[in-house]
């Protein structure tokens, strides 16, 4: 079966301090994966993505996620957080066995909060 | 970027009355679009998954006649929810496939049913 666990329902970090918000996955076949922050009463936003190629993945404001097949998994990170990083992050994955459909598997969710 | 805009973003309603939610692509057409559900704090569940112009594939334990969806252009998806009761109070979210197999939220819309 298809699964993502994020196995913490929070992170607390203090401004400054690097963040490492952790994601592990179970798929058939190659998965893609995916990275989303949501803001309270807000749709989910796109942070990066892993295909193929390097596993460590850069994307938007300062986040990147490593790819480590070997442990199936794909943490989030972050040299140096911000307050503004506090939010809700979903990790996801599409296996490519799915077919054409795009459906995406979420964890549960982990709850950033950073403290100043 | 790819932009995907939901309509309305909140709505208060009586039990037993329905509620149209539109999911728009607005700068790329989306043959596949995908309509979740959200409980406070959760994760998404994802309800169903919007094809143009065909039926939609629902997920198991989704009720296709409580949760209607019709995609009739490469742009728009809709969710009706009939007969609304309070149980189905949620906060409910869209999708749609864009360029480089990323998916794009709307920004959600939150249904209260008294």
């Amino acid at each position: 079966a298809q699964s993502v666990a994020q196995p913490e329902d929070q992170v607390n970090v203090a401004e400054g301090n690097p963040l490492t918000v952790k994601c592990t996955y179970s798929v058939s076949g190659n998965p893609y994966l995916f990275w989303y922050v949501q803001y309270p009463n807000r749709g989910l936003q796109f942070l990066l993505k892993y295909i193929t190629g390097d596993n460590l993945v850069k994307g938007s404001y300062g986040f990147e996620a490593e790819f480590n097949k070997s442990q199936t998994s794909f943490h989030l990170k972050k040299p140096s957080a911000l307050v503004s990083d506090s939010a809700l992050y979903f990790c996801a994955v599409r296996a490519t066995s799915s077919g054409n459909t795009g459906k995406l598997i979420f964890g549960q969710g982990t709850t950033l909060q950073v403290k100043p | 970027g790819a932009v995907v805009s939901q309509h309305p973003s909140r709505v208060i309603c009586k039990s037993g009355t329905s509620v149209k939610i539109e999911c728009r692509s607005l700068d790329f057409q989306a043959t596949t679009m995908f309509w979740y559900r959200q409980f406070p704090k959760q994760s998404l569940m994802l309800m169903a998954t919007s094809n143009e112009g065909s039926k939609a594939t629902y997920e198991q334990g989704v009720e296709k006649d409580k949760f209607l969806i019709n995609h009739a252009s490469l742009t728009l998806s809709t969710l009706t929810v009939t007969s609304a009761h309070p149980e189905d109070s949620s906060f409910y979210i869209c999708s749609a496939n864009g360029a480089k197999n990323i998916q794009y939220f709307g920004a959600g819309t939150r249904l209260s049913v008294l």
